[in-house]
């Protein structure tokens, strides 16, 4: 089973719209963060964005927001004012501090390719 | 403020030669990662090195190998390329096992004909 769903392979969205990224992820380890990172054309990794487990609030950096549902296991990414400059693929991620005694790091999702239309 | 810094950026082996991708950062990270990426596949892990002295297995070991050098290198080795392995190949760092961000390199596009 995928840790980490991302169910939309690509988005068109207008200038100035928010846009929501969906990601779904699959722990049974009670402790671990979610992730997202941005991957511009030009392919460097991006830290957007963090969100712990145990983290009451959303997490929130600039125009980036996490929309944190953890009974319903999903961690959106909200963008605000998009600009042409989010053009990029998106991936979500996950840690796991037990890693269920499998690999450490960063298990990724396919990612969302995000396209704004002026 | 270097970061990771991957080498060689570009590279293209015939079937069979073998080849070295080298990694260092300088953030003093206890924990270091070889990805690769595919289209459509997200990036996937080959090795990580949890600290100075240890390497283990990520999901896509096979026909790879790894180095930790010391605590600022962490190299990946392809004995006998394929075309399969063709991809592009990020090293990342992380300060410590099991918490906290990635810090990625910049990526190696390597193409075996």
């Amino acid at each position: 089973a995928q840790k980490i769903t991302q169910t939309q392979p690509g988005m068109f969205v207008q200038e100035k719209e928010a846009v929501t990224l969906d990601c779904t992820y699959d722990t049974s380890d009670p402790s671990y963060g979610l992730f997202w990172y941005k991957q511009p054309s030009s392919g460097e990794m991006i830290f957007l964005i963090y969100q712990g487990s145990y983290d009451q609030q959303n997490a929130t950096e600039g125009r980036y927001s996490l929309n944190f549902q953890k009974a319903r296991k999903s961690a959106n990414l909200v963008i605000s004012a998009s600009q042409l400059g989010d053009s990029a693929m998106y991936f979500c991620a996950m840690r796991e501090l037990y890693s269920g005694g499998g690999a450490d790091g960063l298990t990724f999702g396919k990612g969302t390719h995000l396209i704004i239309q002026p | 403020n270097a970061g990771v810094t991957q080498t060689p950026k570009f590279q293209v082996l015939k079937t069979g030669q073998s080849m070295t991708l080298q990694c260092a950062q300088d953030m003093n990270h206890n924990s270091m990662y070889w990805y690769r990426q595919d289209p459509g596949m997200g990036l996937r892990l080959i090795y990580y090195s949890a600290s100075e002295g240890t390497t283990d297995k990520g999901e896509v070991p096979n026909g790879y190998n790894v180095s930790r050098l010391n605590k600022r290198e962490f190299s990946l080795r392809l004995e006998s390329a394929a075309p399969s392995q063709t991809s592009v190949y990020f090293c990342a760092s992380s300060e410590f096992i099991g918490a906290g961000e990635l810090f990625f390199g910049e990526g190696s596009r390597l193409t075996v004909l």
